[in-house]
């Protein structure tokens, strides 16, 4: 069974960073692109970022380019999204999600909520 | 402001059919697979429909997908209370270079 854990989430101030986690387990991680998927309060989901399976090529969605980088570790089958010069604006519930393969995401985690707040 | 364009919410009573569409353009929908999620906020989404129609493993037959041109529709047949979530489209787009989501649109089950 495929499972994604993420974790790293809390309050932090505006400027602020966090580096969030995400822990796969139940398949062979490193054959697989992933991405950070966040819902902000009372909105809809929106797509974060992705990485290539290989870890040689990544994505962002324009509001975060410039402050989140994504990464990976095959050997640890983990996926990390670093947040920096964080904002109001990026307050919201933080999701991994396996994918996109062929544009879906097959597989989530629970989430990991992220306040950015003074 | 979503890349792909889905009504805010449907409704429908128990039992009954409702469709629920997402409008896209040649750089998302128009050239790649659509999916559908539903998701109750807090929990983890859930993948209804892959690569436009197809059902993945649990999924029951009552859920079902299409695609014409630039839009997709998500069906679903014999409503039941526990189909009441947000449901949302997704898919590639070419030209931003990124995952795209439409707004959501939230089923009531009257």
């Amino acid at each position: 069974e495929v499972q994604l854990l993420e974790s790293g989430g809390g309050l932090v101030q505006p400027g602020g960073s966090l580096r969030l986690s995400c822990a796969a387990s139940g398949l062979t991680f490193s054959n697989y692109d992933m991405s950070w998927v966040r819902q902000a309060p009372g909105k809809g989901l929106e797509w974060v970022s992705a990485i290539l399976n290989s870890g040689t090529t990544t994505y962002y969605t324009d509001s975060v380019k410039g402050r989140f980088t994504i990464s990976r570790d095959n050997s640890k089958n983990t996926l990390y999204l670093q947040m920096n010069s964080l904002r109001g604006e990026d307050t919201a519930l933080y999701y991994c999600a396996k994918g996109p393969s062929n544009g879906n995401f097959d597989y989530w985690g629970q989430g990991t909520l992220v306040t950015v707040s003074s | 402001q979503s890349v792909l364009t889905q009504p805010p919410s449907v409704s429908a009573a128990p039992g009954q059919k409702v469709t629920i569409s997402c409008s896209g353009s040649s750089s998302n929908i128009g050239n790649n697979y659509v999916s559908w999620y539903q998701h109750l906020p807090g929990t983890a989404p859930k993948l209804l429909i892959y690569e436009n129609n197809k059902r993945p493993s649990g999924i029951p037959d009552r859920f079902s997908g299409s695609k014409s041109g630039t839009s997709a529709t998500l069906g679903i047949t014999g409503l039941q209370t526990g189909d009441e979530a947000d449901y949302y489209c997704g898919t590639w787009d070419n030209s931003l270079y990124a995952g795209v989501f439409g707004g959501g649109t939230k089923l009531t089950v009257l």
